[in-house]
């Protein structure tokens, strides 16, 4: 079946330390993207790639970094410079602006609820 | 700075009413708006509008754009507790090639049997 997946579902790390979650999905698309998501505050774009090996900072990029060595693959690390990084973190992917069968819809993962304490 | 601001920002209603949930946006490069249903993760893909004045629908759901008031709102008529959920709205920004979605905060809807 295609899809995205994320996991872990549930992450416990104390302070000071680097965590890296992961997001793999099937569905052949060229654009994917990060968000955190708090209470009363939406979804906030983290990072987004519309194409491997590039990838562009979002509205809340401090704190965090990714990479897009494959298509299929994104990873975000939260790092301890990110100030307030217990969340739960979205996975999203959609076609890309640049292809034929560009469509706006984002399909999202499962999250990741991340606790830091 | 862009912004999109749901309301209400909570909404209780009881089984087989109407609602109606409002969405503003102020922003740059507006290139559309979309509305999610978020139950317990992942928002799943309701509507997506583009074009001013023209509703979508979905069943007991629709949806549509004002783009000369920066709103849009989302009908939800005959209302089931499986309607209970939090409905997101969000802009497509289009800034040189470059395009971002800008979520606004949700709206909780809670359905009473």
């Amino acid at each position: 079946d295609g899809g995205i997946t994320q996991s872990p579902k549930y992450l416990f790390r104390k302070e000071g330390q680097n965590v890296t979650l992961s997001c793999e999905q099937n569905l052949n698309h060229d654009a994917m993207y990060w968000y955190r998501q708090d209470p009363g505050q939406g979804l906030r774009l983290i990072y987004y790639s519309q194409i491997v090996n590039d990838f562009q900072k979002g509205d809340i990029a401090e704190g965090y970094s990714v990479s897009r060595e494959k298509k299929e693959s994104f990873p975000l690390t939260v790092t301890s410079a990110q100030k307030n990084p217990t969340a739960f973190y979205l996975c999203a992917s959609s076609t890309s602006p640049q292809g034929a069968a560009f469509s706006y819809e984002q399909y999202f993962g499962p999250g990741t609820r991340l606790t830091v304490t | 700075e862009d912004k999109v601001v749901q309301s209400p920002l909570s909404l209780v209603v009881h089984e087989g009413d109407t609602v109606t949930l409002n969405c503003s946006y102020e922003v740059t490069n507006f290139r559309s708006l979309l509305w999610y249903k978020q139950e317990k993760k992942a928002p799943t893909f309701l509507f997506m509008l583009t074009s001013s004045g023209i509703e979508k629908k979905s069943g007991r759901l629709s949806s549509i754009l004002d783009k000369k008031e920066l709103s849009s709102i989302l009908n939800i008529t005959a209302t089931q507790t499986g309607d209970s959920a939090i409905y997101l709205c969000a802009v497509l920004l289009s800034n040189f090639g470059n395009e971002k979605l800008t979520f606004g905060t949700g709206t909780r809807l809670t359905i009473i049997p």
